[in-house]
Parts: C-alpha cells; sequence; structure tokens
C-alpha cells in the first residue's frame, strides 16, 4: 500500500541554519505530495504542496519539489528561526483517496 | 486559524465510557475527515463524510461511529473507552469530495485522555 517515510528526530538546529526534512513515498500512480506543521499545541496546517512531478511548492520560505525519478519531497529553508520549531508531517494523497501521512519530524530552533 | 471548529478542546474520562466529539467545517465545505494522532500509530485517517454520507473509511474501530448532520457539522462517537483509545482526534473539511485535489483544513483536535 501506499505509505510515507520521513528522517527521523528530533531535529535541533541554530537560528539561521539550513534545514532538510528528508521524504520520500510508495505510491501507485500520482500522488499529490503535500508538507504539513503542527505548531505546539495547534492542528495541523497546510505549509505546501505540489500535485505534479517537478512541482515546487513554497511557503514561507520553505520550499520542496516533486521528484518522481526518486521518489521523493524534501522540505528545505535556508535560515530557520525560532518559531519554526514545530513538527513536520510530510503526506501524500492519490485522486479521490485519504491523506496518507508519514511519521512527522520534530524539529527544534534555539536561538 | 483555519475556520474548522472542534469541541471540545480537552475531554478526559475513563474506561468504558461514551463520548461524543464535535467538528464544524469551514463555510461552504461539503466533506468532513476525522483522524487520530496517537504516539505510537502517528496520523491515521479514520473516516470520511460528504454532504450527510460516509464517503470513505480508514482504520475506524467499530467501537467508534461518526456522521454528519444538515447543517455539514459532524460528530465522532467513540464508545466503550480503551486506555489505547487516548490521542489527539482532528477533524478536517474540504470543499468538495475528495475526489479532486481538494485542500484539507484541520481543526485544532480534540485531546482525548481516558484514564
Amino acid at each position: 500500500g501506499d505509505s510515507v517515510t520521513q528522517m527521523e528526530g528530533p531535529v535541533t538546529l541554530s537560528e539561521e541554519a539550513f534545514l532538510t526534512i528528508n521524504c520520500t513515498y510508495t505510491a501507485t500512480g500520482y500522488p499529490s505530495l503535500f508538507w504539513y506543521v503542527q505548531y505546539p499545541g495547534e492542528g495541523l496546517q497546510l505549509l505546501l504542496k505540489a500535485t505534479k512531478a517537478d512541482d515546487k511548492g513554497s511557503n514561507k520560505g520553505f520550499e520542496a519539489t516533486y521528484r518522481k525519478e526518486t521518489t521523493s519531497f524534501h522540505l528545505e529553508k535556508g535560515s530557520v528561526q525560532v518559531s519554526d520549531s514545530a513538527v513536520y508531517f510530510c503526506a501524500l494523497r492519490r485522486r479521490g483517496d485519504k491523506v496518507i501521512f508519514g511519521p512527522g519530524t520534530s524539529l527544534s530552533v534555539i536561538p | 486559524d483555519s475556520g474548522v471548529t472542534q469541541t471540545p478542546k480537552h475531554l478526559i474520562t475513563a474506561t468504558g465510557q461514551r463520548v461524543t466529539l464535535r467538528c464544524s467545517p469551514r463555510s461552504g465545505d461539503l466533506s468532513v475527515y476525522w483522524y487520530q494522532q496517537s504516539l505510537d500509530q502517528g496520523l491515521q485517517f479514520l473516516i470520511q463524510y460528504y454532504n450527510g454520507e460516509e464517503r470513505a473509511k480508514g482504520n475506524i474501530l467499530e467501537r467508534f461511529s461518526a456522521q454528519q448532520f444538515p447543517d455539514l457539522h459532524s460528530e465522532l462517537n467513540l464508545s466503550s473507552l480503551e486506555l489505547g483509545d487516548s490521542a489527539l482526534y482532528f477533524c478536517a473539511s474540504s470543499v468538495a469530495d475528495g475526489a479532486g485535489k481538494d485542500e484539507q483544513f484541520f481543526g485544532p483536535g480534540t485531546r482525548l485522555t481516558v484514564l
């Protein structure tokens, strides 16, 4: 079945460091790919998405490119801030199907 | 603020009891989805309703049931509660029936603690 794998956390970075959170997926067909973020004590928010191969999703300085050849959707940010501390979930959704989430990666950014 | 509301925010109850979680979707959204987030299982899809009818089912236990009312709000009923049911329950909504690539908007969640 479809699945999403993310790098294990927690990830701890200093402010202004470069962030990469790896995500790979297994799915039939051409799913849409998403990154969601969950801030402490809050629900999930859609951070960015890509609906087809080679699409780049971007939002709030975060970027991820849909790479079908490597079945990956890695999340990157050039300079993280303390306010980026949260749990990040990679997810996929095939047309007409439920969203499948990865296990989440906790990010802590220290001043 | 996603526009999806969930009540209550926190719920503490005992094993064997029954609880009801409520979700109001964003204005205009016809689909409601329920998810369970627990430490050992991660985020799992439970069930989807579209315009009052069940559309898709995921890993929902038989002790759990849901419905969507004519005003489109939804309730998730959890009965014969067990310690392992302690989790964060999210509701999400989307405009259409999920067949397209429409986005799901998540509520803040209800944290259920079973003692």
